[in-house]
């Protein structure tokens, strides 16, 4: 069954340095994956998406089939970064809904 | 506010009773999803639409748990029964048909069962 796990519940990291949140999946087939970032009082929304290969507020993310990861990197972290993050994939092969993570809260300290 | 919108934002009830909670998705999307999300989870898939279709039902809604999306514009989750395990947020979603679509989502019903 596909699942995706977020070792880190909490990740604290000082403004300026680099961050990484990390997401480990499992998936029988090719898995097209997405971190979706709650800020506080907002609402969750779409951060980036693999198959895009973008680079979204400084973030990007590889997809890395032989460890079966999606890690978001940040060279330089700002405290507006600070949000709830979700990585999450398709729950089947049709891509039509979706299984997320239990989430990494990064805090950004000043 | 071209968005999500779901209502109520909070709901306190007691044990036992039946509450509803409506989510208007963006009006191209045909796709809907109602998701469960509990402290330090992540959202858990309950069910989803594509018009007015019920494509698919997580095991976690149990009999007591009903959703409808009737023309295939809103949709509206019923608890019958409450008990305080459902207390949560519920999520309401729409994407467009094709493939792995980007979710957007709602602020969420907050539900409280006393």
């Amino acid at each position: 069954a596909q699942r995706v796990t977020q070792p880190e519940k909490l990740l604290s990291v000082f403004k300026g340095a680099p961050v990484e949140l990390k997401c480990n999946y499992s998936y029988s087939g090719s898995p097209e994956l997405f971190w979706y970032v709650q800020y506080s009082r907002q609402r969750l929304q779409l951060l980036l998406r693999h198959i895009s290969r973008e680079s979204i507020k400084g973030f990007t993310a590889d997809l890395n089939k032989g460890e079966t990861s999606f890690h978001l990197k940040k060279p330089f972290a700002q405290e507006e970064d600070s949000a709830m993050y979700y990585c999450a994939l398709p729950r089947d092969n049709y891509g039509q809904n979706f299984v997320f993570g239990p989430g990494t809260r990064l805090s950004v300290l000043p | 506010d071209t968005g999500v919108s779901q209502n109520p934002r909070h709901k306190i009830t007691k044990r036992g009773q039946n509450v509803t909670f409506r989510c208007d998705p963006i009006s191209e999307h045909n796709r809907l999803y109602w998701y469960r999300q509990t402290l330090g989870q992540g959202p858990e898939f309950l069910t989803y639409f594509q018009n007015e279709a019920q494509l698919e039902k997580s095991r976690l809604l149990s009999d007591r748990f009903s959703a409808e999306r009737p023309k295939g514009s809103f949709s509206t989750l019923e608890i019958q029964r409450t008990e305080q395990g459902d207390s949560a947020m519920y999520l309401c979603a729409s994407s467009e048909t094709g493939g792995s679509e980007k979710l957007f989502f709602g602020s969420g019903t907050q539900l409280s069962v006393l």
